[in-house]
């Protein structure tokens, strides 16, 4: 069974740095690509960056470009979100998803619980 | 304001069918496939139709979803209370080179 779970969802003031994890379980991590979504409280989904299946190809919603970094450790089973210079409206449930392909965007056919970041001085 | 619409909200009584409308244009809808997601109250988003029309394995065949154009359509047939959700499409965007969400659909069952 697929699982993903994201960790590392705190309270940080603006201006901050976070790193974000998900752990992976029960699928082959190395063959499909990987994304990171999130949802403002009582807002829609946007996608926030996505990997290949390798980190060789990525990208980045305009919103957090230059200021997020996605990575991946196949080693590891791991998908990782590096968060710099946040905003308050970085405040959001970050949520990982498995791509249903090996490339880094698409659909995104399993999600994790999501971790909470909440942005505020 | 999203690129994909949907409308807030829609309604229906259980038994019935509803469908829920998502207009996209040329870059998006019009040349990628779609995809719907199902969001449970307080529940993390799971995928309820993927390459504009097709059910992954689980999801009940209640659930259909169709495409013509710039626009698609999630139908949900022998609506049941369980139904009350939110439903976001979203397709990728060759012009802005991401993937984008419709605004979401919040389905009450009356």
């Amino acid at each position: 069974e697929v699982h993903l779970v994201e960790s590392g969802g705190r309270v940080i003031r603006p201006g901050g740095s976070l790193r974000l994890s998900c752990a992976t379980s029960g699928f082959t991590f190395d063959h499909y690509g990987m994304s990171w979504v999130r949802q403002a409280p009582g807002k829609g989904l946007e996608w926030v960056s996505g990997i290949d299946w390798n980190g060789g190809s990525t990208g980045y919603a305009d919103s957090v470009k230059g200021r997020f970094t996605i990575s991946r450790d196949n080693a590891k089973d791991s998908l990782y979100l590096q968060m710099h210079r946040l905003r308050d409206e970085d405040t959001a449930f970050y949520y990982c998803a498995r791509v249903i392909t090996s490339g880094w965007f698409g659909t995104a056919d399993y999600w994790g619980q999501g971790t909470l970041v909440t942005v505020s001085s | 304001q999203s690129v994909l619409t949907q409308p807030p909200s829609v309604s229906e009584a259980p038994r019935q069918k509803v469908t829920i409308s998502c207009s996209g244009g040329s870059s998006n809808i019009g040349s990628n496939a779609v995809s719907w997601y199902q969001q449970l109250p307080g529940k993390a988003p799971t995928l309820l139709i993927y390459y504009d029309d097709l059910l992954p394995s689980g999801v009940s065949d209640r659930f259909s979803a169709s495409k013509s154009g710039t626009s698609a359509s999630l139908a949900i047939s022998g609506l049941q209370s369980e139904d009350e959700a939110d439903y976001y499409c979203a397709a990728w965007d060759d012009s802005l080179n991401v993937v984008i969400f419709g605004g979401g659909t919040k389905l009450t069952v009356l």
